[in-house]
C-alpha cells in the first residue's frame, strides 16, 4: 500500500492553457474523488468515480473541466482554456468499497495549480 | 442547501489542555459525520467517523459527539500536544444519497509548548 499519488505536484500555466492531472489510487480502491481547495476552505467536493463510472458532478463544475477514470485505474482531471480563477490545490482521495458503513477517504499529496 | 460551520477563528492552547472544536451543520440529517486533520501542503488525514446513532466515540486522546437534535459535533483532544498543532476538517456525506461528500472550512488549532 503506496498510498495515493498525484502528478504533477505543481503545475504552473498560463491562462488559457489546457492542464491534466493524473491521480493513482490505492489498488483496489473503487471509489475515487477529486476535490479543489483554496487558501483558507475546506475540500471543494468536483467528481466521484465508482470503478470507472463517474456517478457524480459537482454542479459548481463548468464544462471546462472533464474527467476520468479509464478501467477504473488511474484518474485523470483536465482544465481547458484554465482561467486565474482555477488557481488552486486539486486533492485526489480513495476509498474502498467495504460495504461498510461511511466512506473513509485516503487523500493524496495534491496539485498545486497557478494560472499566470 | 447544506452547509457546514466551523470556527474560522484560530483556536490557540497550551499544551497539556484540552482542545475543543465545533462542528455545525444545517438542512441536513446526515447520517454520520467525519472529522479529518490537513496539515498545511498536504492532503486531509481521516481521524474518526461517528453515526447518527452514536453518542460519542474515542478514539486515544480523540473524543467525537454527535448531537443531531443540535445539529452540532464537538471534537475534543484531550493532553494536546504541538504536534496536533493543525487543521481540523468536519465532513459530511452529501444529501444525493450517493458518495458525495462536503467539508467544512476548517478549524486551525495551535498548541503552543
Amino acid at each position: 500500500d503506496t498510498g495515493v499519488s498525484q502528478d504533477p505536484r505543481h503545475k504552473i500555466t498560463k491562462r488559457g492553457q489546457n492542464v491534466t492531472f493524473r491521480c493513482d489510487p490505492i489498488s483496489e480502491h473503487n471509489r475515487l474523488y477529486w476535490y479543489r481547495q483554496t487558501l483558507g476552505q475546506g475540500p471543494e467536493f468536483l467528481t466521484y468515480f465508482q470503478n470507472e463510472a463517474q456517478l457524480e458532478k459537482s454542479r459548481l463544475l463548468s464544462d471546462r473541466f472533464s474527467a476520468e477514470r479509464p478501467k477504473g485505474s488511474f484518474s485523470t482531471l483536465e482544465i481547458q482554456r484554465t482561467e486565474q480563477g482555477d488557481s488552486a490545490m486539486y486533492l485526489c482521495a480513495s476509498s474502498p468499497n467495504t460495504g461498510g458503513f461511511g466512506d473513509t477517504q485516503y487523500f493524496g499529496p495534491g496539485t498545486r495549480l497557478t494560472v499566470l | 442547501s447544506q452547509k457546514i460551520e466551523q470556527n474560522s477563528e484560530a483556536l490557540n492552547i497550551q499544551e497539556g489542555k484540552t482542545a475543543t472544536l465545533t462542528c455545525n451543520y444545517t438542512n441536513y440529517s446526515p447520517a454520520y459525520l467525519q472529522w479529518y486533520r490537513q496539515d498545511p501542503g498536504r492532503g486531509p488525514v481521516f481521524l474518526l467517523l461517528i453515526r447518527e446513532n452514536e453518542k460519542e466515540k474515542r478514539k486515544e486522546r480523540l473524543k467525537v459527539t454527535f448531537d443531531t437534535t443540535l445539529k452540532q459535533s464537538l471534537f475534543h483532544i484531550t493532553a494536546s500536544q504541538p504536534a496536533d498543532s493543525a487543521t481540523y476538517l468536519c465532513a459530511l456525506p452529501g444529501n444525493t444519497g450517493g458518495f458525495k461528500t462536503i467539508f467544512g472550512a476548517g478549524t486551525r488549532l495551535f498548541v503552543k509548548a
